[in-house]
């Protein structure tokens, strides 16, 4: 089975500092993994993804996250954060080799809020 | 449509009562989800459609939980019978699944119908 773990319920971080959003994942086959960003009151908004090459995968709003198949993870970071950067965040996991749920259907973690502080 | 629009955004019902909560997909994607988001609990998968397919239903919590799509577009899931634990937000999502690039495709969400049962 497939299964995502985010371990901070919250985190929080000074604007202007740079900050990281942790995920780790475990799966059978090859990963596809996803970030999503979720505004109060809004649907998720798709932030990055790897599907294969770059272990460096650069998304929207200056995020960028990096796939670590030895650690299992793939945190997400920005270098400066800002304090329209603070919402829930989710990783997400699809295992290639998991059959069911929809072709491009994703295991999502709990979710993470980040809090920037002004 | 320019989005997945969901209706209605709020829905209060007293425990016992069906509900029907309505999902428009982005137009020409042919692959439907539908989640459920509960406080804590990350997002929980329902059931997926994709073009004239039978549906996977294996997200399901329930016999009370059902839904359909009518002519691949528009999809309605019904709860009958509400229970207080149904409380939650109920996301749909769309995408349009290219042939060779399954898993890999990013996943469109309408912004969700919040169910309090009373």
């Amino acid at each position: 089975a497939q299964s995502v773990a985010q371990p901070e319920d919250q985190v929080n971080v000074a604007e202007g500092n740079p900050l990281t959003v942790k995920c780790t994942y475990s799966v059978s086959g090859n990963p596809y993994l996803f970030w999503y960003v979720q505004y109060p009151n809004r649907g998720l908004q798709f932030l990055l993804k790897y599907i294969t090459g770059d272990n460096l995968v650069k998304g929207s709003y200056g995020f960028e996250a990096e796939f670590n198949k030895s650690q299992t993870s793939f945190h997400l970071k920005k270098p400066s954060a800002l304090v329209s950067d603070s919402a829930l965040y989710f990783c997400a996991v699809r295992d290639m080799k998991r059959t069911g749920g929809g072709a491009d259907g994703l295991t999502f973690g709990k979710g993470t809020h980040l809090i920037i502080q002004p | 449509g320019a989005g997945v629009s969901q209706s209605p955004s709020n829905k209060v019902t007293e425990k016992g009562k069906d509900v029907e909560l309505r999902c428009d997909p982005i137009s020409g994607h042919t692959a439907l989800y539908w989640y459920r988001q509960s406080l804590g609990q990350g997002l929980e998968f329902l059931i997926y459609f994709q073009g004239n397919s039978a549906p996977d239903k294996s997200g399901l919590p329930s016999d009370r939980f059902s839904a359909e799509r009518t002519g691949g577009s528009v999809s309605t899931l019904t709860i009958q019978r509400t229970q207080q634990e149904d409380s939650a937000v109920y996301l749909c999502a769309s995408s349009l699944v290219i042939r060779g690039s399954s898993g890999a495709n990013v996943l469109t969400f309408g912004a969700g119908s919040r169910l309090t049962v009373l």
